[in-house]
């Protein structure tokens, strides 16, 4: 069975520290992978989504990249942190390649900067 | 820019009560999925409905596909405790798979 995991659960940063979050998915090939931030209570918003090694889009422009060195692997990214990127981080996979297909989520990163 | 709008916000009910989420949008979309999702982790599929006017059943739970296929609607039968959550709608189109989520719904259920 297929496998999503996250981490850290938690981070505590500085503004201005870098980040990097990372998300590896387990008993699958070829996944699409997704960055979401979500607020309190509310909708999630897609940062970034990625159909291969290598290929990444950005859905809004901020603070921070990710990048997909391997098939099943996925990284968020920042050089400097800012006070608005806080919040919480969620990774998710969908079988590629077929349409309307459900994605799975890992247990979300809880990201606080000081 | 596609949205989806979902109403109430909050929801908080005794137990035992009906209750209807309703997922708006004025974009069509090729399927629309709904989740749940519990404090500190990530959401978790309910249900696709995928035809216009399609009608699927989750035991307590009958999610309802608009016919034009750009709204949806949520309705928990004698709600248990157990239903308390986030419960997001969320749109999907194109070939990415890429999903559009609403604004969320947050249920409190009350013994």
């Amino acid at each position: 069975s297929q496998t999503i995991h996250q981490w850290p659960a938690t981070l505590v940063q500085p503004v201005g520290s870098p980040l990097s979050l990372e998300c590896t998915v387990e008993g699958t090939s070829n996944p699409n992978l997704y960055w979401y931030r979500q607020a309190a209570g509310r909708g999630l918003q897609l940062l970034f989504y990625s159909v291969g090694i290598g290929q990444i889009s950005s859905e809004v422009p901020q603070n921070l990249s990710a990048s997909r060195p391997q098939d099943r692997q996925f990284i968020l990214s920042s050089k400097k942190l800012l006070l608005s990127d806080s919040g919480f981080y969620l990774c998710a996979w969908s079988p590629g390649q077929r349409p309307n297909q459900p994605q799975h989520f890992g247990d979300g990163t809880r990201l606080s900067i000081l | 820019t596609q949205l989806l709008e979902q109403s109430p916000q909050f929801l908080s009910i005794q137990e035992g009560e009906n209750l209807t989420v309703y997922c708006n949008s004025s974009s069509v979309f090729s399927s629309l999925q709904w989740y749940r999702q519990e404090p500190g982790e990530g959401p978790v599929l309910l249900v696709t409905v995928v035809t216009g006017g399609e009608v699927k059943k989750l035991k307590r739970l009958t999610f309802q596909f608009g016919d034009a296929r750009k709204d949806s609607s949520l309705h928990i039968t004698a709600a248990q405790t157990g239903d308390t959550g986030l419960y997001l709608c969320a749109g999907a189109w194109g070939a990415t798979n890429k999903l559009i989520f609403g604004t969320g719904t947050l249920l409190a259920v009350q013994p």
